[in-house]
């Protein structure tokens, strides 16, 4: 059974430091994963989407990379800014039998002081 | 694109009580998920739907839940009865293949 681990599950640092979210899984034969943004009161917003074949995806500050063999995935976000304050959420999609049954991480809460 | 859009952003009912929550996925998505969010388990996948049609129903938690999609625009998830353990925050999404899953503002339902 797949599961998905985010460490660390909250965060705090000041304003312009570089940092590093980090979320792991049991079962490599994944067929995608995606790092979301949850704001609070509302719904997810996806950030980057890495397919199984991929090693890393990038989208100005946020760099998402992708090791299924150790059945890990980092999240790293440049030059951090009070907008960056949100909780992010790390989710598997697994391999072709798995259909669309997308399993999510807890998240990491992060929080940026200015 | 108004993208995904849930109603009621809020519900707040009593024990036993009918709840229906509605959901309008984005124009040309042809799946569509509902999720249920809490503190206790995070975010569980509760259904999904391909061209309208029930594909995993495996994380419905029981029997009082049932799901249904009559059309590519419109879903419905039902509570009949509720409980207070059903309270949480319910999520819809839609998506194609090919791209991520676009996520709704959510209903917040709190069953008293």
């Amino acid at each position: 059974k797949q599961e998905v681990t985010q460490i660390p599950a909250a965060l705090s640092v000041p304003e312009g430091e570089n940092l590093v979210l980090n979320c792991s899984f049991t079962d490599s034969a994944i067929y995608n994963l995606q790092w979301f943004r949850q704001d609070p009161g509302k719904g997810l917003t996806s950030l980057l989407l890495i397919q199984s074949s991929q090693r890393e995806q990038t989208s100005g500050r946020l760099n998402a990379s992708l090791d299924k063999s150790s059945g890990r995935s980092t999240l790293y976000i440049a030059a951090s800014q009070p907008g960056d304050s949100a909780t992010y959420l790390c989710a598997v999609r697994p391999g072709s039998t798995g259909g669309f049954k997308t399993i999510f991480g807890a998240g990491t809460r992060l929080f940026v002081k200015a | 694109d108004a993208g995904v859009i849930q109603s009621p952003r809020h519900e707040v009912t009593e024990m036993g009580q009918e709840v229906t929550l509605r959901c309008k996925p984005i124009s040309g998505h042809d799946y569509l998920f509902w999720y249920r969010q809490t503190m206790m388990r995070g975010l569980e996948l509760l259904i999904y739907f391909n061209n309208n049609v029930p594909i995993d129903d495996s994380g419905m938690p029981e029997d009082r839940f049932s799901a249904k999609m009559p059309n590519a625009s419109f879903s419905t998830l039902k509570i009949q009865p509720s409980e207070p353990r059903d309270s949480a925050v319910y999520f819809c999404a839609s998506s194609s293949s090919l791209e991520p899953q676009h996520f709704g503002d959510g209903t917040r339902l709190s069953i008293l």
